[in-house]
């Protein structure tokens, strides 16, 4: 499996932009950026994902690299909500999802 | 509630004890997966169905045992564990294993081994 690079940590004020960075320079051209995040005491949960062409839904969107090197989920206002561990993680076609420590997102008001 | 439930959602077992945790999804997912997180660790994942086949098992010790009696539950059947098996365990469901397919993950089931 693909390995994606990630901060350890990272701090935002509340309703200010998040841009949460991941590096992948591994990347095959079958691999899928997916997002999740884990808020304290419950199972991940699905944010986005995208293979070549830049992703908007309702969580957030996802920026690729014209390489897709690396990509960056953007939460445009943050909110105290949205304190949590966010992971970025390659998926290729009949992958599993494999977790690293993911970066762990704080919002202060 | 994600549409994957997970039960119970706390346990306390001895490690003489014979426990089962329990998932079932009504997504209409075709695989299914065991993770497990220990405290300040990533999320490991110890077993996959695909179309009720485990098509892996991530040198899982035998006192941890899958069942997938149909699409729709998991059953993870626990007996004689050790105190280092405390941890969240999580079950979640995806549309087969295409890259383009996100997970559904419960809300897991909090072990404590005494």
């Amino acid at each position: 499996d693909a390995k994606t690079t990630q901060p350890n940590s990272m701090e935002s004020n509340e309703e200010e932009p998040v841009h949460l960075p991941c590096n992948h320079s591994t990347i095959s051209g079958t691999d899928y950026i997916h997002w999740y995040r884990q808020l304290p005491s419950q199972g991940p949960e699905y944010v986005i994902h995208g293979l070549t062409s830049n992703v908007n839904n309702r969580m957030a969107s996802l920026a690729i690299a014209e390489d897709r090197k690396s990509s960056t989920l953007i939460l445009h206002r943050a909110t105290l909500r949205d304190a949590a561990v966010y992971y970025c993680i390659l998926r290729d076609q009949g992958g599993k999802l494999i977790f690293g420590q993911g970066t762990e997102l704080s919002v202060k008001p | 509630e994600t549409g994957v439930t997970q039960t119970p959602r706390h346990l306390v077992m001895g490690m003489t004890n014979k426990k089962s945790l329990k998932c079932e999804q009504h997504l209409g997912h075709n695989a299914m997966y065991w993770y497990k997180q220990s405290a300040k660790k990533p999320l490991e994942l110890m077993f996959v169905y695909s179309l009720e086949e485990r098509v892996e098992n991530n040198s899982v010790p035998s006192r941890f045992s899958p069942e997938c009696p149909n699409s729709s539950h998991l059953f993870l059947h626990l007996h004689t564990l050790q105190p280092e098996d405390s941890a969240l365990y999580l079950c979640a469901s995806s549309q087969g294993g295409q890259g383009h397919y996100g997970y559904t993950f419960g809300s897991g089931t909090r072990l404590t081994v005494v």
